[in-house]
């Protein structure tokens, strides 16, 4: 069974503040996903990445893709209220044709 | 745009009880799947479709069943529920391009079930 771990589990800053969640796997992924989740709501797909290395910003969100596609970051610049939510890793691979495995998950508080 | 419907959105069942969760979407998708999220927690694949007619087992099965006869419907089936049943559960769909699997996952609301 392939694991991602996710750190920090729970993150709790004020508005204006940066930060940083990591998504680790000791497994290589042929691409990997980030959600959000709203309570009560299902996840949401924010991006994917695929080629190692890669680097894709979604206004204040940037994900990054490790070279060895094992592991992930998502950073937020000047996180706001609204990006309060959880924040899961999924990562799929395509020699197991229908599989993605998630990580726990990274609460965010942002408050005002 | 319906995306992923999920019924019911709640329900509540008692040890021994069964149900079924209905699962449907309307975006052609090959790929379904059914997820368990307990609190502060994130998702554990029960089992999953790549298309219709073919099903196998995610990373906790037990306890439950599902069936793909047609594209858009896959149902999970809960039999002689118990306790540790109680979880919200997400069906979702994903998509290839070519024969390769895109990874993204498109979900619904989810079904919130207490087992009593």
């Amino acid at each position: 069974t392939q694991l991602l771990e996710q750190s920090p589990q729970f993150l709790s800053i004020q508005e204006g503040e940066n930060l940083t969640v990591y998504c680790n796997s000791s497994s290589v992924f042929s691409s990997l996903q980030w959600y959000r989740q709203e309570p009560g709501e299902g996840p949401v797909l924010l991006v994917t990445v695929v080629t190692g290395g890669e680097v894709k910003k979604l206004k204040r969100l940037t994900f990054q893709f490790g070279d060895a596609r094992k592991d992930s970051s998502l950073h937020i610049t000047a996180a706001q209220p609204g990006d309060t939510g959880l924040y899961l890793c999924a990562g799929a691979e395509d020699t197991n044709a229908g599989k993605s495995t998630f990580g726990d998950g990274t609460t965010l508080t942002v408050k005002p | 745009n319906a995306g992923v419907t999920q019924t019911p959105k709640f329900h509540i069942l008692k040890i021994g009880q069964s149900m079924t969760l209905q699962c449907t979407q309307d975006m052609n998708h090959n790929y379904m799947y059914w997820y368990r999220q307990d609190p502060g927690m994130g998702l554990k694949l029960i089992y999953y479709s790549v298309g219709a007619g073919i099903t196998d087992k995610g990373e906790v099965p037990n306890g439950y069943n599902v069936s793909r006869s047609t594209t858009e419907d896959f149902p999970l089936r809960l039999e002689l529920a118990a306790p540790s049943q109680t979880s919200v559960y997400f069906c979702a769909s994903s998509y290839s391009r070519g024969s390769t699997r895109t990874g993204e996952l498109f979900f619904g609301e989810g079904s919130r079930l207490t087992v009593l």
